[in-house]
């Protein structure tokens, strides 16, 4: 079956270090890839996608993350946290020709101390 | 401008309630999508509209009952919910089912 797993449930940090958060997905045909982020509160918000291209996509407020397609990877990273980016973090695949379906990782709580 | 309505934003009813959960959106997108979230879990993938016929039933439960009446509105009828179906509703709406997936805020639903 088709799943996304993503390491770290619960990930804490403090101000100003490095983050990486890993995502793996089991489907052997093409997909796109995203990173969604759900702040306290708020709701689902893209912070990056994959389509095709070059594999080291950057999003908005200081995320990239890297398709690594061997490895059916597709790693978020930020140089340096902030205590802002304290929220869940999923990653989500869309197979092509699955007509829309998004299958979601278990998603991983960013808790980053000030 | 990637925004997708929803109301209400909470809903409280009760088992024989009958109510409506409404989505809206504007940016000419043809495929619209419900979603459940229960607190700290992904969203789960209820039902898909692609231009404007249902394409996808994730094996919902009749008491959930989704409507579309045109390419910018999608509706979720609900009927002798379970206290178990207390969740947040999210819409979404993408250009085509292969696009990018743009969320609303939700409806916090609570079944009595």
């Amino acid at each position: 079956a088709q799943s996304v797993s993503q390491h770290n449930h619960h990930v804490i940090l403090s101000e100003a270090a490095s983050l990486e958060l890993g995502c793996n997905y089991s489907y052997g045909g093409t997909v796109n890839l995203f990173w969604y982020v759900q702040y306290p509160g708020q709701h689902l918000q893209l912070l990056l996608k994959y389509f095709s291209g070059d594999p080291l996509v950057k999003g908005i407020k200081g995320f990239e993350a890297e398709f690594i397609k061997s490895k059916f990877s597709f790693n978020l990273r930020k140089p340096s946290v902030q205590w802002s980016d304290t929220a869940e973090y999923f990653c989500a695949v869309n197979p092509y020709n699955q007509g829309g379906k998004l299958i979601f990782g278990q998603g991983t709580e960013l808790s980053v101390k000030p | 401008d990637t925004e997708v309505t929803q109301t209400p934003k909470h809903l409280v009813m009760g088992m024989t309630n009958k109510k409506s959960l409404k989505c809206e959106q504007h940016m000419g997108h043809r495929a619209m999508y419900w979603y459940k979230q229960k607190a700290k879990k992904p969203p789960e993938l209820m039902f898909v509209y692609s231009y404007e016929k249902l394409s996808i039933n994730e094996s919902v439960p009749s008491r959930f009952s989704p409507e579309c009446p045109n390419s910018s509105l999608l509706n979720l009828h609900l009927h002798a919910l379970q206290p178990e179906d207390s969740a947040l509703y999210l819409c979404a709406s993408s250009l085509t089912v292969q696009e990018t997936q743009y969320f609303g805020p939700g409806t916090r639903l609570l079944v009595l």
